[in-house]
């Protein structure tokens, strides 16, 4: 099973700064089947970037991901308000697809 | 669009069977390009895969919860279900329904969550 650690547990900024979230894997995953999550209080996770890199449908392009093998970043270039949320990756390279702990992203 | 809503019992006593059950808008349940998941998270805990099924027929399960979990299709109504037996205060959690891609036999990230259910074990 591919555990997925994340960093930082908390992250507090400002609205148009910019946030890198990191998620690492505990061994490499094949494909870059890596997916990067929002989740806000009340509604389901919102897939923002899979494959590692590629963005969603209907995902601004201050989401940005990147990475391979066990590293991967999530990058919000200039914070909008409705971006503070918790954020999750998500491996779904093989059976266990497993998430990492969460990022939570706070006003500063 | 394809849309999601979880149903079911809030509170369940221990030992007993959970069922849910999640309707489908937008899509088929019979569709091959898609899978049709649960997935939980635990209070202040890490989303959990549970399993998904795809093609109505084939499935694939957490190995933690292989023994315990069944998922299965109604397609008459258009909706899928979980049913996880023997619960016990471990499985007290926020219970959501997914859908994502299949192609040639890989299915894919989980790009459409419905809102949640919750769901207490607890006599």
């Amino acid at each position: 099973e591919i555990v997925l650690t994340q960093s930082p547990g908390t992250l507090s900024l400002s609205p148009g700064e910019r946030a890198t979230l990191s998620c690492r894997a505990s061994q490499s995953i094949a494909g870059n089947y890596l997916a990067w999550f929002q989740h806000k209080p009340g509604q389901g996770p919102r897939c923002l970037v899979y494959g590692a890199s590629t963005r969603g449908n209907g995902i601004p392009d201050r989401f940005s991901g990147s990475g391979s093998g066990t590293d991967f970043t999530l990058t919000i270039s200039r914070l909008e308000p409705e971006d503070f949320a918790v954020y999750y990756c998500q491996h779904y390279g093989y059976s266990p697809y497993t998430f990492g702990q969460g990022t939570r992203l706070d006003f500063k | 669009q394809v849309q999601l809503q979880e149903s079911g019992p809030g509170l369940v006593n221990p030992s007993e069977t959970l069922s849910l059950t999640c309707t489908v808008s937008g899509a088929s349940v019979t569709s091959g390009s898609h899978f049709w998941s649960w997935i939980r998270q635990p209070p202040g805990k890490r989303l959990e895969w549970i399993g998904y099924i795809s093609n109505s027929e084939s499935t694939k399960y957490n190995p933690s919860l292989q023994s315990r979990v069944t998922i299965s299709v109604d397609t008459s109504k258009n909706q899928f279900s979980l049913q996880l037996t023997s619960m016990t205060a471990a499985d007290t959690a926020m219970y959501y329904c997914a859908t994502g891609s299949c192609h040639s036999g890989r299915c894919y990230e989980p790009w459409g969550w419905g809102p949640g259910a919750l769901v207490t074990v607890s006599s």
